[in-house]
């Protein structure tokens, strides 16, 4: 199946910092990727879309200027958590669409805030 | 009522069973569909992509989608405790993805 890379893996931060989190797909270029956030036991909350060459589109709730979207090509889309605090430790997935319907997801990364 | 139901288990099976597991959904323009499986704290793996109504077969998984009656199934022959994980179906008209919530399947050997 394609591959989606989703790197950090893990990643402690302390409070008030930012966080840099990239999803890249190896094997086929992706217009739109898409972030998500999962809480422990929870399906996956659908944060933003990330559009190459354009603005991403946020979900109803997601704070922008929190969670900065910047998709750079059509391999690369990254995740800039802003100032973080304890409550945006989560798991933030990526996926990108390979063809219409067919979504492969990066491995995920844990972000703990302390 | 919400668009994707999916029974969130657990379910807990002995090794070999045959398990089914289920999803509802309420908006008839869904016509990609879709099963993942999830282990604790990794992404979702893509198992079985369906377009339309039909059933597709993967080794001793068979994915099955019936349009009329907005109701998918995931059949796992031959289970084993490698397949513990959290299965998730998932749709779409085109992008994004609509999720269920999961089901927690646990396979005792």
């Amino acid at each position: 199946g394609a591959v989606v890379s989703q790197h950090p893996s893990r990643v402690i931060c302390k409070s008030g910092t930012s966080v840099k989190i990239e999803c890249r797909s190896l094997d086929f270029q992706a217009t739109t990727m898409f972030w998500y956030r999962q809480f422990p036991k929870q399906s996956l909350m659908l944060m933003a879309t990330s559009n190459e060459g354009s603005k991403a589109t946020y979900e109803q709730g997601v704070e922008k200027d929190k969670f900065l979207i910047n998709h750079a090509s059509l391999t690369l889309s990254t995740l800039t958590v802003t100032s973080a605090h304890p409550e945006d430790s989560s798991f933030y997935i990526c996926s990108a669409p390979k063809s219409p319907g067919e979504a492969f997801f990066g491995q995920g990364t844990r972000l703990t805030v302390v | 009522q919400k668009e994707v139901e999916q029974d969130p288990g657990p379910l807990s099976v002995p090794e070999g069973a045959i398990v089914s597991l289920n999803c509802t959904y309420s908006n008839s323009a869904f016509q990609y569909f879709m099963w993942y499986r999830q282990y604790s704290r990794k992404g979702p793996e893509l198992l079985m992509y369906t377009y339309s109504s039909g059933n597709k077969e993967d080794g001793r998984f068979t994915a099955q989608v019936d349009k009329s009656s907005k109701y998918i199934s995931l059949f796992i022959r031959d289970s084993q405790p490698s397949d513990s994980a959290t299965y998730l179906c998932a749709m779409s008209v085109n992008t994004p993805l609509v999720f269920g919530k999961g089901t927690r399947l646990s396979v005792i050997a």
